[in-house]
């Protein structure tokens, strides 16, 4: 089942501006990870902000985590061109036993950033 | 440019072939994933192996069987599929267990299915 669900589905912006967007999940999690991915290609991980976080850095990134909202976001300041892509949020899924965990993300938002 | 690969990036086959995906990371990890992503839909996780053991079939068709002879390949064998099975199939590894685990994808493999 679906648990990540960004907000908005798309997101058109002029250069230079900044970009939120949001994302909210349904149960607990252990972290919760952004990821970008440019078309048809795969994804490349942005950042992760553990449970415990409520707003982490990096670079023109910033992520912010309400656990008690079930709610994060991801800004991007300063945007240029090559931001362009979708970005996912994911959350861990916590298995029994310890086992590998898999990521459950959500189905994006497009951004795309006007020149 | 990420430390995991896939092959081929491609494919085209059809309902009555057998095909398989190949996908290696030299990132010394220990745990690795197939993904499905179709249009429209969130990404799918398929399977996840840990220390070469299936930890996870996340209640995927028979005609998918997926192969991990050692913790830096994974095949995706591919028998019989439909055409809702077009999709792009993504792998990924992670170093290994227990939740705070960053993935690493590999480019994916276009798959149509005629």
């Amino acid at each position: 089942s679906q648990q990540g669900e960004e907000d908005p589905q798309a997101l058109s912006i002029q250069e230079g501006e900044n970009a939120t967007m949001n994302c909210s999940y349904k149960t607990s999690i252990n972290n919760l990870q952004w990821y970008r991915q440019n078309s048809g290609r795969g994804l490349v991980h942005l950042i992760l902000i553990r449970s415990n976080e409520r707003e982490k850095h990096s670079g023109r990134l910033r992520v912010t985590l309400d656990t008690s909202k079930k709610s994060s976001s991801l800004l991007i300041t300063a945007s240029r061109a090559a931001d362009t892509a979708s970005y996912f949020c994911a959350t861990v899924l916590l298995y029994s036993g310890g086992g590998a965990d898999g990521l459950t993300f959500g189905k994006g938002t497009h951004l795309i950033i006007q020149p | 440019e990420t430390g995991v690969t896939q092959t081929p990036r491609h494919l085209v086959m059809g309902m009555t072939n057998k095909k398989s995906l190949k996908c290696e990371q030299h990132l010394g990890h220990n745990a690795m994933y197939w993904y499905k992503q179709s249009a429209k839909k969130p990404l799918e996780l398929m399977f996840v192996y840990n220390f070469k053991e299936q930890t996870e079939n996340n209640s995927v068709p028979s005609r998918f069987s997926p192969e991990c002879p050692n913790s830096s390949h994974l095949f995706l064998h591919l028998h019989t599929l439909q055409p809702e099975d077009s999709a792009l199939y993504l792998c990924a590894s992670s170093p290994r267990t227990s939740g705070i685990e960053t993935q690493y994808f590999g480019p994916g493999t276009r798959l149509l299915v005629l």
